[in-house]
């Protein structure tokens, strides 16, 4: 069975780069066949896909947030990783990461639970 | 961002059926598959349908999904108290360049 965990700070200060990891277990990252995704979801707001990367550290964005984000892999530690940058408070969300079985078709099969991130001085 | 509309809220008693409509456009779901994910607070979130009538191993046959043109529903038969949860439906949308999530639908169990 496939379990995704997000780990990271908590709170993050207005301007500074959020960062959080993605730590696959029951699968390996490294055998390709699926893309990583983070997804959020901002208070009384819905879902926001963020951006997905491959095993071989291509990675494709969602054009709204592309110039802020990035999305990296460590195979070697099965993880991939969100950094966003320059955050406000418009950035406080729940964030999630997700396997995608297909870029185009999905689905997110298996997803973690989700890591609160708030953004405030 | 939410391209896709659904209906912020929906009920029913226990052993009712209840439909969740999720209405696109032809760069969405006019084009591509949908997916049905349930949220629960706390907890990870679950894909329902996938393939737009498709359910993975474990979800039971009263939950089922389709599609017409550009808008896609998602039923839920036999209602039960676990099916108290939020439901988005997804797809990707080629004007954005990605993955579009519906505005997302409530459903309490009276």
């Amino acid at each position: 069975q496939v379990q995704l965990q997000e780990s990271g700070p908590g709170l993050v200060k207005p301007s500074q780069t959020l960062s959080l990891t993605c730590t696959v277990s029951g699968g390996s990252i490294s055998s390709g066949g699926y893309y990583w995704s983070w997804i959020r979801q901002r208070p009384g707001k819905g879902l926001e896909w963020i951006g997905y990367t491959y095993y071989t550290g291509n990675a494709y964005y969602n054009p709204s947030l592309k110039s802020r984000v990035t999305i990296s892999v460590d195979t070697s530690k099965s993880q991939f990783s969100l950094n966003l940058s320059s955050v406000t408070d418009a950035d406080t969300a729940i964030y999630y990461c997700a396997r995608d079985v297909l870029p185009g078709t999905g689905p997110f099969d298996y997803w973690g639970q989700g890591t609160l991130v708030t953004v405030s001085s | 961002q939410s391209v896709m509309t659904q209906p912020p809220s929906a009920s029913g008693t226990p052993g009712q059926r209840v439909t969740i409509s999720c209405s696109g456009s032809s760069s969405n779901i006019g084009s591509y598959t949908v997916n049905w994910y349930q949220l629960l607070p706390g907890t990870a979130p679950k894909l329902l349908i996938y393939r737009t009538n498709q359910r993975p191993s474990g979800v039971p046959d009263r939950v089922s999904g389709s599609k017409s043109g550009t808008s896609a529903s998602l039923a839920i038969s036999g209602l039960q108290s676990e099916d108290e949860a939020d439901y988005y439906c997804a797809a990707w949308d080629d004007s954005l360049n990605g993955y579009v999530f519906g505005t997302g639908t409530k459903v309490t169990v009276l």
